[in-house]
């Protein structure tokens, strides 16, 4: 593994079913995030973590939960999905340091139908 | 509230030099980030501000102005392989990332 991956690269998901997006880094950072990206808007965050064992909520939390069990796995779950998180998902993972600059996983493209 | 602005779409021509403007208004001002995202690709990062004045890296260099809640970002000696989404952050008072919207460069030949 070399930076940050994420599974699956994408899905097609009934509405109402479960699902967990996979991130994983090997950079041995401590803060993660999940953001969703959507046509014509920025990226949004989700929820983050700033080391294991915590986690926040971002600017568009609801209907998502993540968990931080150990610092390389953050996983993101829909618990019962809706068309609306229809997206384009994206994990990454910060460092600490002068700009603790975000490196991105290559995403998870979601359709909800 | 918190809010990022860059301009939509800009086109340019292989081999010229393009500004892309970005302006903020956040809560608290903790350095301002550009990135690249191609198509289909995950954004990676460009530049870091943090203080005022012009930041220099090969063909890119990025400015920022805190005063004028401010900066952009310019390119040189532009590529093809330059087409792509960039996008401005700034991380706010509490060390989140608030991202604009992205502008999208086309390059022409």
């Amino acid at each position: 593994i070399a930076g940050i991956t994420q599974a699956p690269t994408s899905q097609i998901l009934a509405a109402g079913r479960r699902m967990t997006l996979r991130c994983t880094q090997d950079m041995r950072h401590n803060a993660m995030y999940w953001y969703r990206q959507d046509l014509g808007l920025g990226l949004r965050l989700i929820h983050y973590s700033n080391t294991a064992g915590t986690t926040g909520k971002g600017e568009v939390p609801d209907g998502y939960s993540v968990s931080r069990a150990n610092t390389d796995d953050f996983p993101l779950t829909l618990a019962s999905a809706v068309p609306s998180q229809t997206s384009v998902y994206f994990c990454a993972s910060s460092g600490t340091g002068d700009t603790d600059t975000q490196y991105f996983g290559p995403g998870t493209r979601l359709t909800v139908l | 509230g918190q809010n990022i602005d860059q301009p939509t779409e800009m086109t340019a021509t292989e081999g010229a030099i393009v500004q892309i403007n970005c302006t903020y208004q956040t809560s608290g001002f903790n350095g301002l980030f550009w990135y690249q995202q191609h198509a289909g690709e995950a954004p990676t990062f460009l530049s870091y501000n943090v203080l005022d004045g012009l930041e220099e890296k090969g063909r890119f260099s990025s400015f920022l102005s805190r005063s004028k809640g401010y900066s952009y970002l310019l390119l040189k000696e532009l590529q093809m392989k330059d087409s792509a989404s960039y996008l401005c952050a700034v991380r706010d008072s509490n060390y989140q990332l608030i991202w604009g919207a992205g502008t999208k460069l086309i390059i022409k030949p």
